[in-house]
């Protein structure tokens, strides 16, 4: 079974409708983290928790938030989607130098 | 302002070597990162630099001048399946979170 998993792997909703994407993760690690990707650019980070009780707003936290459930569990919430929201989203945990990455939600806002 | 500047793409054959620049502009330094993105998947871990120097893991090999704010990753030997986008990342804290560069497609060719 994969480390890190995520839920929807492709979704496309329309705009102004709430969205949530789901991240687990077996690897035990305190740290996870949100990115978004578009095109031609790199990682953007958009929320990262260090514990369940600790979450932070990364470089493009606007329009979205995002829920700690557990240790194992991190959700990013759209409240409101638009358009130039779609991408692709990775979630991430690390425990030192290396983190380890889902296999991604491809959203689509029309 | 924070950066990572990298090439956005390289073309070379099937046994030749590449070398992947990246100079970093950022507010914190903890260490250097690459990792590996084939298209539409997870991005994966190939290394980490937090001292200046040289370090070798089989064919690939990463360098890190932190007096230069530069850094590059070797691909030697090329294979097709190192056909793939390459993104340097800067760890700009202690709890590792990190800033990644826009990426460099390498494209090998037979």
């Amino acid at each position: 079974d994969a480390d890190v998993t995520q839920t929807p792997r492709n979704r496309i909703t329309k705009t102004g409708k709430r969205i949530m994407l789901e991240c687990s993760q077996t690897k035990g690690h305190d740290r996870m983290y949100w990115y978004r990707q578009d095109p031609g650019l790199g990682l953007q980070l958009i929320y990262y928790s260090f514990d369940v009780k600790d979450i932070n707003k990364g470089e493009i936290s606007d329009g979205y938030s995002v829920s700690r459930q557990a240790q194992a569990k991190f959700s990013l919430s759209l409240e409101s989607a638009i358009p130039n929201q779609t991408a692709l989203y990775f979630c991430a945990t690390s425990s030192g130098n290396e983190q380890y990455f889902g296999p991604g939600t491809r959203l689509t806002v029309t | 302002g924070q950066s990572l500047e990298q090439p956005s793409e390289v073309t070379a054959v099937e046994g030749a070597i590449v070398q992947i620049n990246c100079t970093y502009q950022t507010s914190g330094f903890y260490g250097l990162s690459w990792y590996q993105q084939h298209d539409g998947g997870a991005p994966t871990f190939l290394s980490y630099n937090a001292l200046d120097g040289l370090e070798e893991t089989g064919r690939f090999s990463s360098f890190l001048s932190r007096s230069d704010s530069y850094g590059y990753l070797l691909l030697q030997e090329l294979q097709m399946k190192d056909s793939a986008s390459y993104f340097c990342a800067v760890r700009t804290d202690s709890w590792g979170k990190l800033q990644f560069g826009a990426g460099t497609q390498v494209v090998v060719t037979p």
